[in-house]
């Protein structure tokens, strides 16, 4: 069955620096892959998605990259801010549906 | 635009008991989903409309679990009987066509954290 890792131990990073979160897919290949970011007590909030033919991608602040044959894709965030605390969730898409991740819990230290 | 709305926010409950959950997703999102998220865990899907019609629940636990979608905008979640291991975020959330990747994602409710004691 399909199987997507996140770090699970939480990134702790000071503010300024930058922050990488892994995600780990296998037994499927995604045609595209989304991140998402979860604050407690709120819904998951939508942030990039990238496509399977796609091999980088930017927001702002936010770059994420996606490599089919690692079967990974890397979040990073830099520049970092204490505002940036959150869960952050992968989610490949395979089998018709959006598979999360456990997320990987970010703490940016002033 | 209105997020998606869901509702109650809190629920408690003894197992054996029965729960409602109700959803109002983004006007126009012709696919709605609910999924359940444990503690530390991520969500997990339960079931997913399109229009009023189930496109899958291949893991909704329908001996307890059951999903409508009416008139193919509000729909509700509801467990009967519930169990301990109920215990989780309800989180609805919609989108347009999830076959046809976009750059706006799945927008999620604020989801119902239901306690099963």
């Amino acid at each position: 069955s399909q199987k997507i890792e996140q770090n699970s131990e939480a990134l702790n990073i000071q503010e300024g620096k930058t922050a990488t979160l892994t995600c780990n897919y296998t037994n499927y290949s995604p045609a595209y892959l989304q991140w998402y970011r979860q604050d407690p007590g709120r819904g998951p909030v939508f942030l990039l998605l990238i496509r399977e033919n796609e091999k980088e991608k930017r927001k702002e602040r936010l770059k994420v990259t996606f490599d089919t044959t690692l079967k990974q894709s890397l979040f990073h965030i830099t520049a970092s801010q204490p505002a940036d605390s959150a869960t952050y969730l992968c989610a490949p898409w395979g089998y018709n549906k959006l598979i999360f991740g456990a997320g990987t819990r970010l703490a940016v230290h002033p | 635009e209105a997020g998606v709305a869901q509702s109650p926010r809190y629920k408690i409950i003894e197992k054996r008991q029965s729960v409602a959950f109700w959803c109002n997703p983004i006007s126009g999102h012709a696919t709605l989903y609910w999924y359940q998220q444990i503690l530390g865990q991520g969500p997990k899907l339960l079931i997913q409309f399109q229009n009023n019609g189930v496109v899958d629940d291949s893991q909704l636990p329908k001996d307890r679990f059951s999903a409508e979608r009416l008139k193919g905008v509000d729909s509700t979640l509801k467990i009967q009987p519930a169990k301990l291991e109920d215990s989780a975020v309800y989180l609805c959330a919609s989108s347009l066509d999830p076959t046809l990747p976009t750059n706006y994602g799945y927008t999620f409710g604020s989801g119902t954290r239901l306690t099963v004691v």
